[in-house]
C-alpha cells in the first residue's frame, strides 16, 4: 500500500525567504515521487519527479527536492520565494508506475 | 499544442440533473482519469482507464459513471447530481511508454455547482 502526507495545510512566507513544504510517504518498495504545483484557476502541473537515480532532483521555476529514504522523506524547497509561487503545492507516490496517490496539498502563501 | 482540455469549464445545475462533463486530449496517452478536489481533501480518484475497453472505479465511484468513447475522449456522468457533488473536477492523462513513469498531465478543471 502506499500513501503520502503533506505536513501542514497551509505554509507562510516573506517575499525572499527560503520554501520548506514537506512530504513524508508510506510505501513497501522504491516510490516515484512528484511535486505538482497548482496556480489559481488552473490544472495541476508537473514541478519534479523521482524515479531512480540521483536523490536531489531540480525542477522548474527553481524548485528541488531531495528523496530521503531513511526519512521516508521528498520534502520540496526553494531559495527564494517570489510572489508568483503564490499557489497549491501536491506531492504524490506512486508505486512502479501505478496509479499516484496524492497528498491533500499544500497552500503557499508569500507576503511582500 | 498537444493539451488536455475539458468542457464546460463551469456549470451550475440543480438536485436530481443528469450532467455530463468531457474531456479531450490531443496528447496520444492511453491512460485517463477523473478525480475531484474539495478544499483540504486533495485529489480523489473517481475513475480511471488504461485504453478504450478498460474502465475501472476508484475510490469514489459511487453517483459516477464513466464512457471511454476513443482513445482521445473519456466523459464523467452524474447520474442525478446531488449538493455534495458540487466540487472541482480535473481529467488527467498519462502513458506508459517513454520512460515516463506515470506523470500526470491534468485539464483546466470543470467548477461544478449543484443547488
Amino acid at each position: 500500500a502506499q500513501s503520502v502526507t503533506q505536513l501542514g495545510s497551509h505554509v507562510s512566507v516573506s517575499e525572499g525567504a527560503l520554501v520548506l513544504l514537506r512530504c513524508n510517504y508510506s510505501s513497501s518498495v522504491p516510490p516515484y515521487l512528484f511535486w505538482y504545483v497548482q496556480y489559481p484557476n488552473q490544472g495541476l502541473q508537473l514541478l519534479l519527479k523521482y524515479t531512480t537515480g540521483a536523490t536531489l532532483v531540480k525542477g522548474i521555476n527553481g524548485f528541488e527536492a531531495e528523496f530521503k529514504k531513511s526519512e521516508t522523506s521528498f520534502h520540496l524547497t526553494k531559495p527564494s520565494a517570489h510572489m508568483s509561487d503564490a499557489a497549491e503545492y501536491f506531492c504524490a507516490v506512486s508505486i512502479a508506475g501505478y496509479i499516484p496517490t496524492f497528498g491533500r496539498g499544500t497552500s503557499l502563501i508569500v507576503h511582500p | 499544442d498537444a493539451d488536455v482540455t475539458q468542457t464546460p469549464r463551469n456549470r451550475i445545475t440543480k438536485t436530481g440533473k443528469r450532467i455530463m462533463l468531457e474531456c479531450s486530449q490531443t496528447k496520444g496517452h492511453d491512460r485517463m482519469y477523473w478525480y475531484r478536489q474539495d478544499p483540504g481533501l486533495g485529489l480523489q480518484l473517481i475513475y480511471y482507464s488504461f485504453d478504450v475497453k478498460d474502465i475501472n472505479k476508484g475510490e469514489i465511484s459511487d453517483g459516477y459513471s464513466v464512457s471511454r468513447q476513443a482513445q482521445a475522449k473519456f466523459s464523467l456522468s452524474l447520474e442525478s447530481a446531488i449538493p455534495n457533488q458540487t466540487a472541482l473536477y480535473f481529467c488527467a492523462t498519462s502513458t506508459t511508454s517513454g520512460g515516463l513513469y506515470n506523470e500526470q498531465f491534468f485539464g483546466p478543471g470543470t467548477r461544478l455547482t449543484v443547488l
